[in-house]
């Protein structure tokens, strides 16, 4: 997405490791920063979202950590089973007068039984 | 089933042709957000509509265009089709700052 830098654009883990996504944006304004999985031939789905008054959210083996003062949040997978392989999108709506959900290119996370 | 409904699933064309793809919000949801996914790409954004106006624009070409109409459904409509539009557009709805819901897409292949 033209706002949101992701990294790495793939990651390979074996079963029960743990996977980490980065991204980074520039609008200050941003407030609200989502994650989607999408499996192959799918629709994008909110897996987790977290606003920008929240250091850290959690649900289950996912969680999301966002550092407002460096413009970046993170994607934590843990425990990563065959059925996290997807891509996966981290998304920066900008609020203030610009109004744009946008994406990052995102990462193809494969895990190896 | 994310209540949001794209149609047509599948578009075939020729170049130079023009396509309008449809899609219907779900129940409630003000904002329509399209966006272009071409094969290896990320999701691009290309406009938003909230509650029947263009709120946001992203890298959408001059031979694309959009609205949304009183009833909030929102119609994408591509001219002049070229070889390099073939790609998977998705609508997607929502309230803002919340959770996007996205549609199935409709994929649309310009031969």
């Amino acid at each position: 997405g033209e706002n949101v830098e992701q990294h790495p654009s793939t990651l390979s883990v074996q079963e029960g490791d743990s996977a980490v996504i980065k991204c980074t944006y520039s609008d200050s304004a941003s407030n609200y920063f989502p994650w989607y999985k999408q499996e192959l031939g799918k629709r994008p789905q909110l897996i987790i979202d977290i606003r920008s008054n929240v250091g850290e959210k959690k649900d289950q083996r996912i969680a999301v950590t966002l550092n407002k003062t460096a413009k970046h949040f993170s994607l934590h997978i843990t425990e990563t089973q065959p059925e996290d392989s997807a891509v996966y999108f981290c998304g920066d709506y900008s609020g203030g007068s610009n109004y744009k959900l946008t994406f990052g290119k995102g990462t193809l996370l494969t895990v190896n039984p | 089933d994310s209540g949001v409904t794209q149609t047509p699933k599948h578009l075939i064309t020729a170049t130079g042709q023009r396509v309008t793809l449809r899609c219907s919000p779900r129940s409630g949801d003000l904002s329509v957000y399209w966006y272009q996914q071409s094969l290896d790409q990320g999701l691009q954004f290309l406009i938003q509509y909230y509650n029947g106006e263009e709120r946001a624009k992203g890298n959408i070409l001059e031979r694309f265009s959009a609205q949304q109409f009183p009833d909030l459904h929102s119609e994408l409509n591509l001219s002049s089709l070229e070889l390099g539009d073939s790609a998977l557009y998705f609508c997607a709805s929502g309230s803002g700052n919340t959770e996007a819901f996205f549609g199935q897409g409709t994929r649309l292949t310009v031969v």
